[in-house]
């Protein structure tokens, strides 16, 4: 069955850099793209961005442009969300997820689901 | 405030129908397809309706999806307690280059 479980929670303070990580099992890593969704405390779902990994091709959305890096290892079947400058109001879970069913153009809809690694920044 | 707007909660009583709403523009569900998910709280989002109206296997056909022009609505029969979650709606769009989420809606039964 088709997984992907991230890494654990962070902790850290303002104007540093954290990395997320994103195993997939199940399926192909290469087929299917990673999009990166947060979401804070009470509030709504934000898309970060998403990745190809065969090309490793990538998206942004704006707020996050300049900001934050999606990077895999294909070897691993592992996907790589780094967010630096982290402000207080980066504190999320962040959740990966992998498009589907079947091969899409555009990042969505977004069939499976990471666990979430929460994301705390404080100084 | 969100590119596509849903209400920000919706009730029904068991055993009824309820809609949920989610509005954009041409550069996203106009020319996209719209999908659904729900989320219980402390859990991640689950994948409910893709591609407007087709729902994944597994989810029970008390859940559709419609859309006609700029909007797209989620319909829910038969409303059940375990049915209480928060609905986001979401589409590319096109113009940003990037996916939009609804607001959310919370359902309550």
């Amino acid at each position: 069955q088709v997984q992907l479980v991230q890494s654990g929670a962070e902790v850290k303070k303002p104007g540093a850099s954290v990395k997320v990580s994103c195993t997939a099992s199940g399926y192909t890593f290469i087929n299917y793209d990673i999009t990166w969704v947060r979401q804070a405390a009470g509030q709504g779902l934000e898309w970060v961005g998403w990745m190809n990994p065969n090309s490793g091709n990538t998206g942004y959305a704006q707020k996050f442009k300049g900001r934050v890096i999606l990077t895999r290892d294909t070897s691993i079947s592992t996907a790589y969300m780094e967010l630096r400058s982290l402000t207080s109001e980066d504190t999320a879970i962040y959740y990966c997820s992998r498009t589907g069913p079947g091969r899409r153009i555009v990042p969505l809809p977004v069939e499976y689901w990471g666990q979430g690694t929460q994301v705390s920044v404080s100084s | 405030q969100s590119v596509l707007t849903q209400p920000p909660s919706v009730s029904a009583a068991p055993g009824q129908r309820v809609t949920i709403s989610c509005s954009g523009s041409n550069s996203n569900i106009g020319n996209n397809d719209v999908s659904w998910y729900h989320q219980l709280p402390g859990t991640a989002p689950k994948l409910l309706i893709y591609d407007d109206n087709k729902r994944p296997s597994g989810v029970p056909d008390r859940f559709s999806g419609s859309k006609s022009g700029t909007s797209a609505t989620l319909a829910i029969t038969g409303l059940q307690a375990a049915d209480e979650a928060t609905f986001y709606c979401a589409a590319w769009d096109a113009s940003l280059s990037a996916v939009m989420f609804g607001g959310g809606t919370k359902l309550t039964v």
